[in-house]
């Protein structure tokens, strides 16, 4: 059975760049018919759709975030990362990545709350 | 993208059956049978509880159900617990972007 482990800083300072890493396990991203996601959860509310990686590299990116996100994938490690640029306390968030099917059957990591702070 | 219209909160008592609306347009909830429901504890990550308007994953009980009309889809659970009370999202494909998600549905069990 798959399973997902998010990792990285836990706390950010506004305007860096906040970066995380996606650990696959159970599963290989290279095997196809997934999309690679990263989704957060502002404190107390609902649900954001971040973006999307295929095994093959093409990305999608919630247009709201587009101009700041950038999602990799490295096959050889079976990771995959997120990088959200010039971060304000607006970013401050549970950060989930996820294994989504073409049906939209999402299956998600544990989540990692990152604070953007000084 | 707008998100989808959940109602804030429902409640029910132990072993009655309460339903959860998603509304969404036709170009997301009504246009395709794309309709995922998750359940999340507090502290704790989403959980697939419906996919594809009704199906159940394994080990889902069959108290969970799922259905959709026009542009609404609704999450029915039958038979209250108390550990069903959590958060409750609906998600659904769109033609503009992968997905969209509901706003969330804090059930309580009374």
């Amino acid at each position: 059975q798959v399973q997902l482990q998010e990792s990285g800083p836990g706390l950010v300072k506004p305007s860096q760049t906040l970066s995380l890493t996606c650990t696959v396990s159970g599963g290989s991203i290279s095997s196809g018919g997934y999309y690679w996601s990263w989704i957060r959860q502002h404190p107390g509310k609902g649900l954001e759709w971040i973006g999307y990686i295929y095994y093959s590299g093409s990305t999608y990116y919630n247009p709201s975030l587009k101009s700041r996100v950038t999602i990799s994938v490295d096959t050889s490690k079976n990771q995959f990362s997120l990088k959200l640029s010039s971060v304000t306390a607006a970013d401050t968030a549970v950060y989930y990545c996820a294994r989504v099917n073409p049906t939209l059957r999402i299956y998600w990591g544990q989540g990692t709350l990152v604070t953007v702070s000084s | 993208q707008s998100a989808l219209t959940q109602p804030a909160s429902v409640s029910g008592s132990p072993g009655q059956s309460i339903t959860i609306s998603c509304t969404g347009t036709s170009s997301d909830v009504g246009g395709y049978n794309y309709v995922s429901w998750y359940q999340q504890h507090p502290g704790k990550a989403p959980k697939l509880m419906i996919y594809e308007v009704s199906n159940r994953p394994s080990g889902v009980s069959n108290r969970f159900s799922g259905s959709k009309s026009g542009n609404t889809a609704s999450l029915t659970i039958s038979g209250l617990q108390a550990e069903d009370e959590a958060d409750y999202y609906c998600s659904s494909y769109t033609s503009s972007s992968p997905v969209v998600f509901g706003g969330g549905t804090k059930l309580t069990v009374l």
